[in-house]
């Protein structure tokens, strides 16, 4: 059965350095999201993207952060200059299609630790 | 602003009924998501609820009211491995679509 996947597992990372979260959504979805999850807390939706562009993005998405799909394959998030508060587990997600792809699809999560 | 309310913590024992309750308060109303995390997991769907009733997948059911802004997921014949904590997520449109969760409830199932 296909599923997204999400590397690393887990990042560890000095305030101030840059990450990039990879995700390989399931193959034939065109929708892609990021959430992330601070520990104990709700799931918080970042931003989605179809078409190789963002199609919207939450407050907490400010220009800290960016979305790319370098190829036709991978979906990554970067967290520029990184602070403390950004350790949390984060999730890509896909779904089949907007409309009608209420189901989205999780990975299995990176979780990235900022000291 | 846009807010979902959820219990934090219900508890039941093997073999019992369970509700799950979401009130939400959203413009651009869509559908009403569920989702089940277990510790250290990822979210999974479990169901969604466009238009008002109830959904019935094997032991889990969701009802969706939209007039009263509510929903609820109902587990039956609760099982140990049950115990994880439920998200209840609103789907909204102005424009594009965007996921609002809740704030999950923990469901602890007793032997």
């Amino acid at each position: 059965e296909p599923e997204v996947t999400q590397t690393p597992s887990h990042q560890v990372t000095q305030m101030g350095q840059e990450v990039i979260l990879r995700c390989v959504p399931i193959s034939n979805h065109l929708y892609f999201y990021w959430y992330r999850q601070i520990l104990g807390q709700k799931v918080e939706f970042l931003v989605s993207f179809y078409n190789n562009e963002i199609s919207e993005k939450s407050e907490i998405f400010d220009d800290q952060f960016s979305v790319e799909r370098p190829d036709g394959s991978n979906f990554t998030l970067k967290i520029r200059s990184t602070k403390l508060e950004d350790s949390a587990m984060y999730f890509c997600a896909s779904s089949p299609a907007g409309a009608s792809g209420n189901e989205q699809f999780f990975g299995p999560g990176t979780r990235l630790t900022v000291l | 602003g846009q807010s979902l309310e959820q219990p934090s913590e219900v508890t039941a024992v093997e073999g019992a009924i369970v509700q799950i309750n979401c009130t939400y308060q959203t413009s651009g109303f869509y559908g009403l998501s569920w989702y089940q995390q277990h510790d250290g997991g990822a979210p999974t769907f479990l169901s969604y609820n466009a238009l008002d009733g109830l959904e019935e997948t094997g032991r889990f059911s969701s009802f969706l009211s939209r007039s009263d802004s509510y929903g609820y997921l109902l587990l039956q014949e609760l099982q140990m491995k049950d115990s994880a904590s439920y998200f209840c997520a609103v789907r909204v449109f102005s424009g594009t679509y965007k996921y609002i969760f809740g704030t999950g409830t923990r469901l602890k199932v007793l032997a």
